[in-house]
């Protein structure tokens, strides 16, 4: 199985505050990378796929890159609804894994 | 409006059955590819299952021989059987149906059903 793992697990940031988010796979998966943001209480929301195509209605602040294992998602200027946590899934083979998690909080 | 409504989750003893099912709105359940994921505080998210438009399913190795997933075009549901679950079963499941034409990610999702695997 590929092994997902985000760091950090948890960031502390501030509205407006720029941050980025980092998942690693114990393997090549590029591009099959999707990202998901996670309000408390909520399900999985889908942000990006194919490690950088923003899912529509997604606000453009979101970004994301990278490739082979390496990846991030960033969001440029923190707003208030973004305070959630972030999960990162491979889609490269099954069985389909996800990071840990990286919650981020008010700082 | 895409809708997903899960089901049938609650305490069951260890080596009990239970069938989930998660009640769609909005599209039809067999011309999609559905999953079962679920999440637990300490291990996250887990994808469980999925079953393409043509019948196919696989199975994460963790509920391979014990759960089964299923749909029935008629109800335009997608169920889950779990069979002999264990305590580490115990989890919030969703639902969670893939953009149309792909299969490996999630578009949208149920609010979920909890299963507690407790004595």
């Amino acid at each position: 199985d590929i092994q997902m793992s985000q760091s950090p697990s948890t960031l502390s940031a501030s509205v407006g505050d720029r941050v980025t988010i980092t998942c690693r796979a114990s393997q090549s998966i590029s591009p099959w990378l999707a990202w998901y943001q996670q309000n408390p209480g909520k399900a999985p929301k889908l942000l990006i796929y194919k490690a950088s195509t923003l899912e529509g209605g997604v606000p453009s602040r979101f970004s994301a890159s990278g490739s082979g294992a390496e990846f991030t998602l960033t969001i440029s200027s923190l707003q208030p609804d973004d305070f959630a946590t972030y999960h990162c899934q491979q889609y490269k083979s099954y069985p389909w894994t996800f990071g840990q998690g990286t919650k981020v909080e008010i700082k | 409006e895409v809708q997903l409504v899960e089901s049938g989750g609650g305490l069951i003893q260890p080596g009990g059955s239970l069938r989930l099912s998660c009640a769609a709105s909005g599209f039809t359940v067999s011309n999609n590819y559905m999953n079962w994921v679920r999440q637990t505080p300490g291990k996250g998210l887990e994808w469980l299952s999925v079953i393409y438009i043509d019948g196919t399913t696989f199975y994460a190795d963790s509920v391979k021989g014990r759960f089964t997933i299923s749909r029935d075009s008629s109800k335009n549901t997608l169920y889950l059987q779990m069979n002999n679950l264990r305590a580490e079963d115990t989890a919030l499941y969703y639902c969670a149906r893939a953009p149309v034409g792909v299969i490996e990610y999630f578009l949208h999702w149920g609010r979920g059903t909890l299963v507690t695997v407790s004595p």
